[in-house]
This record gives structure tokens, C-alpha cells and sequence, in this order.
């Protein structure tokens, strides 16, 4: 299995509503990431998280809280968000996390987020 | 800190032409280079990278690289696109994030490659 898999596909909340997105992989990757990507833009790096304890949070609002339950899951639990928080949720592994290294990052196909 | 800039934000070209999407990197430490590409509606698919070695680099899709240290440039080469080609573009530098020894990708803005009939 050599794919990172998310779900759901597409999601639409209101700014009251708490949901959660999922990430998986099984390629023994012990570094996963969460990204935002708006229309026309690079990813932007949220949260890093490495042999399963968060190793990066890059300034992201408390809305979004990450967990990480084993080496093979992420997930990102989503509450009273904004309508600008809308957009593509990426998901991402590596073999390890370290900067020294390679450090070749698979994507998941990402969860399309609308927030009303 | 590293950067990353990518020359040209879209690149029209007709089909089975040569295409050359320009990426130049900043940094002052060796470097690991990647190109993704983003098709609409799915997450990034990584092209081809440069670790170290041999300065020109193949990838998929009949997709090249070449490393030049001198110039800090990394531009993607494909003498022949097709129609399915039309996608995002992003280059991509490995930066280390302090002391905890965890990478993150730096990314340019991307450039739009459109493949016209």
C-alpha cells in the first residue's frame, strides 16, 4: 500500500459545527503533516507530527486541533471555524521526519472544506 | 531561512512543443529539490527530486530536471507535452526547522501549465 488516504472527500459545515477530518497511511511513514491549500496557492504547512507527538505547529488558530491516535492515523478536529478557513485540507507522510534527510513527502488526495 | 521563487506564474504552450517552468532556491546549506504536480481537484504527486549526484534528473512522465548549484536553480524540462500535462507546477526546497531536526517543504507560488490543442 503505497498511498495516503483521506476522507472526507468534500465537507460542508456550518460555523457552529464540529467535525473532523482523517488521514491514513500504512507505509511505516513516522512523520505526517497537515496542509491548507487555497485556490492558486502552495500548500501552507499547519502541523507536523513525528513518531506520533506534534513536532511543528505552525501559528494555527485553536479552531484546528490535530491528534495523532498511532503511527498510521491524523486527524484534524475542525470547531467553529470561519468561512475563511475554507478550503483544501491536504494530508501528508514521510519516512522520517528529519531535515537531513530527503525527507520525500506523499500527499493524500485532500478533503475539499466549505465552511457556510 | 530558504525561499523558493518560480519565475513564470502560468505557461501557455500547444501541444507536443518543448516546455522549460523556471525555479530558482535560496540557501546557504546543501539542498534537497522537489517538483510536485497538481492536477485540479486532487493533492500533489511528486515529479522527480534532486538529493545529490548526477545534476540532471528524470522523472515521471517523461518529465527532467537539471541542478544547477551556481545559478541555485532547479528548472523542469519536457521537449513534448500533451493535453494531460495542463496542471499546477510547484518546486519545492527541504528546509530543517530548528534544533528538532524536522524537515518541512518550502514551496514557490507554482506556475500554471496550460497545454493548448
Amino acid at each position: 500500500d503505497t498511498e495516503v488516504t483521506q476522507t472526507p472527500k468534500h465537507l460542508v459545515m456550518g460555523m457552529t459545527n464540529k467535525k473532523s477530518l482523517k488521514c491514513e497511511q500504512h507505509m511505516g511513514h513516522r512523520a505526517m503533516y497537515w496542509y491548507k491549500q487555497k485556490a492558486k496557492k502552495p500548500p501552507e504547512l499547519m502541523f507536523v507530527y513525528s513518531y506520533e507527538k506534534l513536532s511543528i505547529n505552525e501559528s494555527v488558530p485553536s479552531r484546528f486541533s490535530p491528534e495523532c491516535p498511532n503511527s498510521s492515523l491524523l486527524n484534524l478536529h475542525l470547531h467553529a471555524l470561519q468561512p475563511e478557513d475554507s478550503a483544501l485540507y491536504l494530508c501528508a507522510s514521510s519516512p522520517t521526519p528529519s531535515g537531513g534527510s530527503s525527507n520525500e513527502q506523499f500527499f493524500g488526495p485532500g478533503t475539499r472544506l466549505t465552511v457556510l | 531561512a530558504q525561499s523558493v521563487t518560480q519565475l513564470d506564474s502560468q505557461v501557455p504552450v500547444f501541444e507536443e512543443a518543448p516546455v522549460e517552468l523556471r525555479c530558482n532556491y535560496s540557501s546557504s546549506v546543501s539542498v534537497y529539490l522537489f517538483w510536485y504536480v497538481q492536477y485540479p481537484n486532487q493533492g500533489l504527486q511528486l515529479l522527480l527530486k534532486y538529493l545529490s549526484g548526477s545534476t540532471l534528473v528524470k522523472g515521471i512522465n517523461g518529465f527532467e530536471a537539471e541542478f544547477n548549484k551556481s545559478q541555485t536553480s532547479f528548472h523542469l524540462r519536457k521537449p513534448s507535452v500533451h493535453i494531460s500535462d495542463t496542471a499546477e507546477y510547484f518546486c519545492a526546497v527541504n528546509q530543517v526547522v530548528g534544533s528538532s531536526n524536522t524537515g518541512k517543504l518550502i514551496f514557490g507560488q507554482g506556475t500554471t501549465l496550460q497545454v493548448k490543442p
